[in-house]
């Protein structure tokens, strides 16, 4: 049961595009989510985060959305630059359990 | 270093064998985490630490996976009688709990495993 899912396996931008990545959970409960950066043969870089408290966190270029309502949440990075291009994991936790579920994550490529 | 550190950073085995895989979370991170990423999958939650008692077992794969921390720093994964699905990339993270709410957890850069 996938609790975080990710449905793009993949996407390509061009260089200056905005890059949106996108995530749906399917547990009410979850209470904060987590976007991760990952490089290859590299661990997993911490991004941005939001709590279920917001619906918009903004850090630079990069912005996440959250829609509890549809169980969304979105990561966007504008503009795109070719050192983004990396896989991009969204997770989610329970407010007193501190594991985090994670998606499967979209690879993102921005062209230059 | 200042980030979390695993080694090795590659092993290769074979089928039948016990491996150990060994984490030095950041300095004063209290909690520790193990994940496993099989190839195309996510990250799969093993097992967390928070000191040296690990309140959450619950991703241990079989009784096959063990792990242990010691002076709430370093901790260890082990894996006896390995079988060919145990291949992945093991990661441990650590993140500070207790302190501010909601710490992001660090990872380091994962051990590849692979039995043959």
């Amino acid at each position: 049961d996938q609790q975080v899912k990710q449905n793009s396996p993949s996407l390509s931008v061009q260089e200056g595009r905005i890059s949106i990545l996108n995530c749906d959970y399917t547990n009410s409960m979850f209470d904060y989510f987590l976007w991760y950066k990952k490089y290859p043969a590299e661990g997993p870089t911490f991004l941005i985060s939001i709590s279920s408290i917001k619906d918009k966190n903004e850090d630079g270029r990069f912005t996440v959305f959250l829609n509890k309502s549809a169980k969304h949440l979105s990561l966007h990075i504008v503009p795109s630059q070719p050192g983004d291009s990396a896989v991009y994991f969204c997770a989610a936790s329970l407010s007193g359990t501190y594991k985090y579920i994670f998606g499967t994550g979209t690879r993102l490529k921005v062209l230059a | 270093g200042a980030g979390v550190s695993q080694s090795p950073s590659n092993k290769v085995t074979e089928k039948g064998k016990d491996v150990e895989l060994r984490c030095d979370p950041i300095s004063g991170h209290t909690a520790l985490y193990w994940y496993r990423q099989s190839l195309g999958q996510g990250l799969e939650f093993l097992i967390y630490f928070q000191g040296n008692s690990a309140p959450d077992k619950s991703g241990l794969p079989s009784d096959r996976f063990s792990a242990e921390r010691t002076g709430g720093s370093v901790s260890t994964l082990t894996i006896q009688r390995t079988q060919q699905e145990d291949s992945a990339v093991y990661l441990c993270a650590s993140s500070l709990v207790g302190v501010i709410p909601h710490q992001p957890q660090h990872f380091g850069d994962g051990t590849r495993l692979s039995i043959l």
